[in-house]
């Protein structure tokens, strides 16, 4: 496709289930992010991936997020025991190559945890 | 760590009339800068980038920046506003990792900008 896509663009869940986000990048683009946005406020990054490699996962807030991006395209986030607190929009990005400063963002996943 | 600082909240101003949006960052090395909008349900779109070169950067959508190092700045303009750049803005500093030679970006907590005609 022509740009960043992500699926579902929403998602609710009940308290401590678990759930997947699913984020397909530009073809060919090396480098993905994941960032959470949070109601009201600007992106925070999660996690960071170089072709299959996750080299950065200073930001998942806790051991319940996990990120992988096994064949280094389509990138997954799966939150396990989601709770009220992980509701936000879950923004993928994706760049060309590792030193290319700019990144092309997906419409993002609103998850919402009752 | 770096961090950016977005001064106004929400900005509201009428057609047509001029709009800054304020942007100050924390960095004491060479910085990337950048300015994105956010339509409502829709992700990021690139507004400009300051890299390096000449400080007044100019955008999409009739947009410009001037990055001013000695006041740590990057604050966003338009002459003339439309309805249709009603949207959230975010001003970003790209936090370089060196080890591993990619960019990370920190944004600002953003500014709604409400064009009213």
């Amino acid at each position: 496709g022509a740009g960043v896509s992500q699926s579902p663009r929403y998602k609710v869940a009940k308290r401590g289930q678990d759930v997947a986000l699913r984020c397909d990048p530009i073809s060919g683009h090396v480098s993905l992010f994941w960032y959470q946005q949070a109601l009201g406020q600007g992106p925070e990054f999660l996690t960071y991936f170089q072709n299959e490699a996750q080299l950065d996962k200073s930001g998942l807030p806790s051991d319940r997020f996990f990120a992988e991006r096994p064949e280094g395209s389509v990138s997954t986030l799966k939150i396990q025991r989601t709770q009220q607190e992980d509701s936000a929009v879950y923004l993928c990005a994706s760049s060309l190559a590792p030193g290319y400063n700019e990144q092309f963002f997906g419409p993002g996943t609103r998850l919402t945890v009752l | 760590a770096q961090s950016v600082t977005q001064l106004d909240s929400q900005v509201p101003v009428f057609e047509e009339a001029p709009v800054e949006l304020r942007c100050n960052y924390s960095s004491s090395v060479s910085v990337y800068l950048f300015w994105y909008v956010q339509y409502p349900n829709q992700g990021l779109q690139l507004l400009l980038k300051y890299l390096s070169g000449s400080t007044l950067v100019k955008g999409i959508n009739g947009f410009e920046a001037e990055f001013n190092k000695s006041q740590t700045s990057f604050h966003l303009r338009k002459p003339s506003v439309h309805i249709s750049d009603t949207a959230e803005y975010f001003c970003a500093v790209s936090d370089m990792i060196l080890s591993g030679g990619y960019n990370k970006l920190i944004f600002g907590a953003g500014t709604r900008l409400a064009v009213h005609p």
